[in-house]
């Protein structure tokens, strides 16, 4: 069964240093999506992207991230100097349509 | 704007049991409605989801749904839960005709299931 992939499955990094968390969606897919999840809160939205652009994004979603499809196959969430209160898990979602979004297992990001 | 409720943050259930946890939305139309499940350290999986037509809908590991449209609510049920039903259970909407599939979640509720 087709699955999204993410990688690494945990990443620990000091303050200020960027971050790049990497995603391969399901390779018909045309929809993406980065969401987070702090720890003991909700999944909440960050950014949509399709045809190799940002669609949507949540006011979490500031300068400091950038999502890209640097490869038609990979799609990367980067943080370009973290924070503490990054640290969440991290899930990669695709979709093929615009109805049912399949997660990744997710990423958890730790800054120190 | 769409939100989500769960009321319930814990719930426990004696395994054999029934189980229904309670999603309740708001939105100006009728929603996209999924449950996903979380189990500990794991990804979020798709259990079953409402788009429209019949209004209980059958979704994976024995779980169904029932829309109802006059209590703006999405609940979950199984008649029987077994104790690898343990795990973390989100209720999400989406909303029709925006284009792009963002979810908002609920809080989720945690499902702990005793011998």
């Amino acid at each position: 069964e087709p699955e999204v992939t993410q990688t690494p499955s945990h990443q620990v990094t000091q303050m200020g240093q960027e971050v790049i968390l990497r995603c391969v969606p399901i390779s018909n897919h045309l929809y993406f999506y980065w969401y987070r999840q702090i720890l003991g809160q909700k999944v909440e939205f960050l950014v949509s992207f399709y045809n190799n652009e940002i669609s949507e994004k949540s006011e979490i979603f500031d300068d400091q991230f950038s999502v890209e499809r640097p490869d038609g196959s990979n799609f990367t969430l980067k943080i370009r100097s973290t924070k503490l209160e990054d640290s969440a898990m991290y899930f990669c979602a695709s979709s093929g349509g615009r109805l049912e979004a399949f997660f990744g297992q997710g990423t958890r990001l730790t800054v120190v | 704007a769409q939100s989500v409720t769960q009321p319930d943050i814990h719930i426990t259930v004696s395994e054999g049991a029934s189980l229904e946890l309670r999603c309740n939305y708001s939105y100006g139309a009728t929603p996209y409605l999924f449950w996903y499940v979380q189990s500990p350290g794991q990804g979020l999986q798709l259990l079953l989801k409402y788009f429209s037509g019949d209004t209980l809908v059958q979704g994976i590991k024995g779980f169904e749904a029932e829309f109802k449209r006059s209590q703006s609510s999405f609940n979950l049920r199984k008649p029987s839960v077994h104790w690898s039903d343990a795990a973390e259970y989100f209720c999400a909407v989406g909303a029709p005709n925006t284009g792009f599939q963002k979810l908002v979640f609920g809080t989720g509720t945690r499902l702990l299931v005793s011998p």
